[in-house]
């Protein structure tokens, strides 16, 4: 079965630090990836997608991620965080066969402290 | 644009009642539109696969008797929680596949009491 796994559940960082948060999925086919941010009290919002071509994606506000498909992995950057940073991120795969089904990693809770 | 609105927002129901949750696209057309359930501190997990005019998709181990899934036009997708219990108290989340990816309603909680 196919699995996305976020191994950082909980980060905590001061304002202006570095962030990398790291994605990993099991399937070995075509995927298409995405991270998702989700602001307290509010709804998932896309962060970013990669689909094909250049492996490093930038996104809204900053951030970027780099798909490194012989690690199966899709890990989010933020070269310097803010406190609005604060939130929790989600890691999300889409097989490309007959799925076509959007799984998520379990997500991993960011707080920044200003 | 890609738009998904999502009501009700919060709701409280009784024990062994059923709750309707609508999803509705608002400036496109959604042939195919997802539900999620998430647990508190917990990542959303597939619940079903709604296609319009067709019968919903379900993932293991969600009784299909119980969540009644409808999408009969390709701007609306209900999920109906059928004899409530307390423990269908969860986060509900719709999802519809635009050609930009995906795009998620605002969640509705339920809570059984």
């Amino acid at each position: 079965a196919q699995s996305v796994s976020q191994h950082n559940h909980h980060v905590i960082l001061s304002e202006a630090a570095s962030l990398e948060l790291g994605c990993n999925y099991s399937y070995g086919g075509t995927v298409n990836l995405f991270w998702y941010v989700q602001y307290p009290g509010q709804h998932l919002q896309l962060l970013l997608k990669y689909f094909s071509g250049d492996p490093l994606v930038k996104g809204i506000k900053g951030f970027e991620a780099e798909f490194i498909k012989s690690k199966f992995s899709f890990n989010l950057r933020k070269p310097s965080v803010q406190w609005s940073d604060t939130a929790e991120y989600f890691c999300a795969v889409i097989r490309m066969d007959s799925s076509y089904k959007l799984i998520f990693g379990s997500g991993t809770r960011l707080l920044v402290r200003p | 644009g890609a738009v998904v609105s999502q009501h009700p927002s919060r709701v409280i129901c009784k024990s062994g009642t059923s709750v309707k949750i609508e999803c509705r696209s608002l400036d496109f057309q959604a042939t195919t539109m997802f539900w999620y359930r998430q647990f508190p501190k917990q990542s959303l997990m597939l619940m079903a696969t709604s296609n319009e005019g067709s019968k919903a998709t379900y993932e293991q181990g969600v009784e299909k008797d119980k969540f009644l899934i409808n999408h009969a036009s390709l701007t609306l997708s209900t999920l109906t929680v059928t004899s409530a219990h307390p423990e269908d108290s969860s986060f509900y989340i719709c999802s519809a596949q635009t050609g930009y990816g995906y795009t998620f309603g605002s969640g509705t909680r339920l809570t059984v009491v």
